[in-house]
């Protein structure tokens, strides 16, 4: 069983469309990630999650949403994108201690998106 | 100022050798955590390697290992006996202390081709 998976692997959306992309997580860790690989540009992390709360929100603008209904699911709600919005979306999760401390994150495959 | 660095956008390496890929980073935390990760073309980011700030010795994880020295602020993965498989980008990332959300920060990334 893969450990973080996410729905589609690949998709293609025109500028006013509205679609969702989907991480799920089976490692039993407490937090979870989105992150933004643009083309030639270190990872930016988009958001994170713990225990179903968000604790971090890197001035991301609003047409991205997310939202983690339970530790396991995460999900990135997109609206009215940029072309420049194009870029591989990864999810990660690990443990994240109360001290703030993150064992190691575990990434899943990704997301190309495609924004036309 | 730029907390992780990677200076080789890419390296050759031939197939059955040893190859050392560079990252240094910048901190003024005590306590803090290297990593390094694998993405082959597919997108997957995949963990290989982890070292503490106040580990003793250097981590090492089959064919990888880090040379991690402290003073120098460096933290270089080295791939012994290369495959054609390790063809992939790599890229090193740091995590800070506590309170910082399980933030993880990325180095820019160097593409590693390895040559039969």
């Amino acid at each position: 069983e893969t450990g973080v998976t996410q729905t589609p692997r690949h998709l293609v959306m025109g500028m006013t469309n509205k679609k969702s992309l989907k991480c799920e997580q089976h490692l039993g860790h407490n937090a979870m990630y989105w992150y933004k690989q643009s083309a030639k540009k270190p990872l930016e992390l988009m958001f994170v999650y713990s225990l179903e709360e968000r604790v971090e929100n890197n001035s991301v603008p609003s047409r991205f949403s997310p939202e983690c209904p339970n530790s396991s699911h995460l999900f990135l709600h997109l609206h009215t994108l940029q072309p420049e919005d194009s870029a591989l979306y990864l999810c990660a999760s690990s443990h994240l201690r109360t001290s703030g401390y993150t064992d190691t994150q575990y990434f899943g495959p990704g997301t190309r998106l495609t924004v036309l | 100022a730029q907390k992780i660095t990677q200076t080789q956008p890419g390296m050759f390496v031939q197939e059955k050798e040893a190859v050392t890929l560079d990252c240094t980073y910048d901190t003024s935390d005590p306590s803090y955590g290297l990593f390094w990760y694998k993405q082959p073309s597919s997108g997957e980011m995949i963990f290989l390697i982890y070292q503490g700030s106040y580990d003793q010795q250097n981590a090492t994880e089959g064919r990888y290992s880090l040379n991690f020295q402290k003073a120098r602020k460096s933290a270089n993965l080295v791939i012994s006996a290369s495959q054609l498989g390790d063809s992939a980008m790599y890229f090193c990332a740091m995590r800070e202390g506590g309170n910082q959300g399980g933030k993880l920060i990325f180095g820019q990334g160097t593409e590693l081709s390895v040559k039969p």
